[in-house]
């Protein structure tokens, strides 16, 4: 399998639930990156991981937990979210964050939905 | 904090037809910035960039860009368009100083039609 995939691609979920977004990518990349898009609204940066390693949060409510064990795989941990968290949430992977400014790849991204 | 504007929502054009997507951004600081195609229910795909040197870019699949400094813009043009470029097109920009930040526009919606 090539690129930058996600599971699940939809997910639906109740305020109270705790469930986990994955990311893979099969680039050989070194950093990786989580999207939210909602709709109307531009997309936007949540995390960025270089080498394992935050390196940037954007400012994302702690009910939004990354973790990234290696450079390959990236999950997004979900607990206690509201209804206006529903939204595409897009992985992406780049050679190496923080170089001249690399492509990045996206994966399809996942659809959540929170009752 | 850079802010991007897409000034279209939404552009309707034949096949066939030329088409400029806008994007105007807020700095006057250097910048990298960069065209996405988002194709319904994918990822988005980089169509084209710009670094450094000449201000007309040329991407994949016939599109181009120019860099106006002045103007802070960098619209984004396709001579002839086809049925298959129907898709959400984002602007972004990125502070040359600051390499993992990205400021995505909030999109056009480019509908070909035939």
């Amino acid at each position: 399998e090539t690129g930058v995939t996600q599971t699940p691609r939809h997910l639906v979920m109740g305020m109270t639930n705790k469930k986990s977004l994955k990311c893979e990518q099969h680039l050989g990349h070194n950093a990786m990156y989580w999207y939210k898009q909602s709709a109307k609204k531009p997309l936007e940066l949540m995390f960025v991981y270089n080498f394992k390693e935050q390196t940037e949060n954007n400012s994302v409510p702690s009910r939004f937990s990354p973790e990234c064990p290696n450079s390959s795989h990236l999950f997004l941990h979900l607990h206690t979210l509201q209804p206006e968290d529903s939204a595409l949430y897009l992985c992406a992977s780049s050679q190496e964050g923080g170089r001249i400014q690399e492509t990045q790849y996206f994966g399809p991204g996942t659809r959540l939905l929170v009752l | 904090a850079q802010s991007v504007t897409q000034l279209d929502s939404q552009v309707p054009v034949f096949e066939e037809a030329p088409v400029e997507l806008r994007c105007n951004y807020s700095s006057s600081v250097s910048v990298y910035l960069f065209w996405y195609v988002q194709y319904p229910n994918q990822g988005l795909q980089l169509l084209l960039k710009y670094l450094s040197g000449s201000t007309l870019v040329k991407g994949i699949n016939g599109f181009e860009a120019e860099f106006n400094k002045s103007q802070t813009s960098f619209h984004l043009r396709k001579p002839s368009v086809h049925i298959s470029d129907t898709a959400e097109y984002f602007c972004a920009v990125s502070d040359r100083g600051n390499f993992n930040k990205f400021y995505f526009g909030s999109g056009t919606k480019l509908n070909v039609k035939p």
